[in-house]
């Protein structure tokens, strides 16, 4: 079974920043198969990026994934109020099985 | 537009049944597949299972297998999600997702539901 951690479990930066989450998996992945989610209290999760690099639908261009093998990213390039929030990553597997990681949490510094 | 709407909030006791439902409407019911994923209090996300609504072939998450059904009735665009013996446990979030393709497979959850609350206890 493969394991998605994210790093760092939480990151505290300002509006205009730019962040840098991250995605380690316990084994080579696809990226095909490697996308993030965003998720606000009290919502439910949206899809931010799949296929790695590909923005979801309605998107803004600040969020951009990257990676591979075993080491992926999501970069914030510069930060709105709105962004602040948990991103989690989420792979498929063939079994088939979807593995979420743990999230990280974005907070205003 | 894509919508799902899950059915409200539930409060039961230890013991008993539930089921829970989500609907599809705003594309072809029968053309993605719908996973279950639960979110307990605090935590992350976790999938249950998956439900093909042409077929209702289902696949379940070994952690969820024996624990939970999932169903679904296409020709009311409905997936379902039910215990038949709650535990204190299965209080969480359920979510229903719409599994979009990449690469051909129903990879990711392009849509999500509101989510259910359900909250057991005695």
């Amino acid at each position: 079974e493969i394991v998605l951690t994210q790093s760092p479990g939480t990151l505290s930066l300002s509006p205009g920043e730019r962040a840098t989450l991250s995605c380690r998996a316990s084994q080579s992945i696809s990226s095909t198969y490697l996308a993030w989610y965003q998720q606000k209290p009290g919502r439910a999760p949206r899809l931010l990026v799949y296929a790695t690099s590909s923005r979801a639908t309605g998107i803004s261009d600040r969020f951009s994934g990257s990676g591979s093998g075993t080491d992926f990213t999501l970069t914030i390039s510069r930060l709105e109020p709105e962004d602040f929030a948990v991103y989690y990553c989420q792979q498929y597997g063939s079994s088939p099985s979807y593995t979420f990681g743990q999230g990280t949490k974005l907070e205003i510094k | 537009e894509v919508q799902l709407v899950q059915s409200g909030a539930e409060v039961k006791k230890p013991g008993e049944s539930l089921r829970i439902s989500c609907k599809g409407s705003g594309y072809s019911f029968t053309s993605n597949w719908i996973s279950w994923v639960r979110q307990m209090p605090g935590k992350g996300l976790e999938w249950m299972g998956r439900i093909d609504p042409s077929d209702s072939y289902i696949n379940y998450s070994p952690s969820f297998q024996g624990h939970v059904t999932i169903s679904a009735d296409k020709s009311i665009g409905t997936a379902y999600l039910q215990w038949s013996s709650l535990k204190a446990s299965d209080t969480a979030m359920y979510y229903c997702a719409r599994l979009g393709r990449t690469g051909g497979v129903p990879a990711i959850c392009d849509y999500w539901g509101q989510g259910t609350l359900v909250t057991v206890s005695s």
